[in-house]
């Protein structure tokens, strides 16, 4: 099984400023890489896939980077609804289908 | 706008069952791949099982292969999870999502809460 190792587990970043989340993945999975975003009670909800490609309705806040085993979400200017958890997915080698562990971005 | 409903959850003993449904509008529910996702609150997201827009192959994570049961009635654009032989380490929410194309998961509905207990 692929494993997705994020980090760091938790984020402290100002609203305003730039966040970086990285996910590396036990072996190499080409672009097939997905991330998603968990707000506190809610489900997640799609952020962006094959690495860099946002989903529909993403602000260009977001953007994805990385190929093989090295991935970064970055959020180019934090705003107060980005606050959340963000988990990475692959879907290049299944089943099964793998998560990383999580980073929860908190406001400094 | 994609609207999936899950129910079905609840409190269920060790070695009992349960059957999850997911009831899904707002899409073409026979032309999208489906997954049952689960979620122990505080961790991370688990993958369960995947079943074809036809409904003609399966796939499980191997720690309910030979307990679950993915399947699906197109005719009322529903999604279902048969629990069988529940563990405590079940206990979680229940997510159904459907799939892209490409094993994304693409939309999400607002989970059912298992709890397995004596």
């Amino acid at each position: 099984d692929i494993v997705l190792t994020q980090s760091p587990a938790t984020l402290s970043v100002s609203p305003g400023e730039r966040a970086a989340l990285s996910c590396r993945a036990s072996q190499s999975i080409g672009i097939n890489l997905a991330w998603y975003q968990q707000k506190r009670g809610q489900a997640p909800s799609l952020l962006m896939y094959g690495a860099s490609k946002r989903a529909t309705g993403i602000p260009a806040r977001f953007s994805g980077s990385g190929s093989g085993t090295e991935f970064t979400l970055t959020i180019s200017s934090l705003q107060s609804e980005d606050f959340a958890v963000y988990y990475c997915q692959q879907y290049n080698q299944w089943p099964p289908i793998t998560f990383g562990q999580g980073t929860r971005l908190e406001i400094k | 706008q994609v609207q999936l409903v899950e129910s079905g959850g609840g409190v269920v003993q060790p070695g009992g069952s349960l059957r999850l449904s997911c009831v899904a509008s707002g899409i073409t529910f026979s032309s999208y791949g489906m997954h049952w996702v689960r979620q122990v609150p505080g961790k991370s997201l688990e993958w369960v099982a995947f079943i074809r827009k036809d409904g003609s192959s399966q796939n499980y994570a191997d720690f309910v292969r030979g307990r679950f049961i993915i399947s699906r009635d197109n005719s009322k654009d529903t999604l279902f999870l048969q629990m069988n032989t529940v563990r405590p380490e079940d206990t979680a929410v229940y997510f159904c999502a459907n799939d892209s194309g490409s094993r994304i998961f693409d939309s999400w509905g607002q989970g059912t809460l298992v709890t397995v207990a004596s």
